[in-house]
């Protein structure tokens, strides 16, 4: 299964934009990438997910490299409830019927006020 | 919609007593699954069901059992209590993702158990 590479913990002051920063490079040609946060005692919550395009939603953007190998998670301005942590996931599936996301350590975001 | 819901928020057990946490949603999804977060960790899958009448084990299905009677109801059973199994555990739906693996997954806002 393809994995992801994150950084653990990222710092951002309130009102600027943040980059959240993820490597897949045995990304395979039908994994979509997905993103979830986790806010502090709550379940994880969809943020975004593509395929090869860069893809906007009201949350935020995802940049995704021309080589699939990295993509980038973009809030466009930080606010104290985007504090969370960010997981960027390879959804696997299988013929079977399991539909499972791997959730890794994440990125910590701290904003600044 | 009231999404996934959880029931219930917070559980104390003693080892050996057996419960069920229960999981509901409201959206007609197929897919369900349960998934446990131990501290610091991410998230592992326990169980997963396609459609009512069919589950089958995720990553760890130990000493967990669970059933779909119906598309809305997806209930985790621990069948002897042990602290190793102090946990955070988490309920998920989604459209059936078919192969395309594209849809998102809703979360319940979990259910804290710990075993003494």
């Amino acid at each position: 299964d393809a994995k992801t590479t994150q950084p653990n913990s990222m710092e951002s002051n309130e009102e600027e934009p943040v980059h959240l920063p993820c490597n897949h490079s045995t990304i395979s040609g039908t994994d979509y990438i997905h993103w979830y946060r986790q806010l502090p005692s709550q379940g994880p919550e969809y943020v975004i997910h593509g395929l090869t395009s860069n893809v906007n939603n009201r949350m935020a953007s995802l940049a995704i490299a021309e080589d699939r190998k990295s993509s980038t998670l973009i809030l466009h301005r930080a606010t104290l409830r985007d504090a969370a942590v960010y997981y960027c996931i390879l959804p696997t599936y299988s013929g079977a019927g399991s539909y499972q996301l791997t959730f890794g350590k994440g990125t910590k975001l701290s904003v600044i006020p | 919609n009231a999404g996934v819901t959880q029931t219930p928020k917070f559980q104390v057990l003693k080892t050996g007593q057996s419960m069920t946490l229960q999981c509901a949603q409201d959206m007609n999804h197929e897919y369900m699954s349960w998934y446990r977060q131990d501290p610091g960790m991410g998230l592992r899958l326990i169980h997963y069901s396609v459609g009512a009448g069919i589950t089958d084990q995720g990553e760890v299905p130990n000493g967990y059992n669970v059933s779909r009677s119906t598309t809305e109801d997806f209930p985790l059973r621990l069948l002897s209590a042990a602290p190793s199994q102090t946990s955070v555990y988490f309920c998920a739906s989604t459209a059936f993702p078919g192969a395309a693996a594209s849809y998102e997954q809703y979360f319940g806002p979990g259910t804290r158990l710990t075993v003494t």
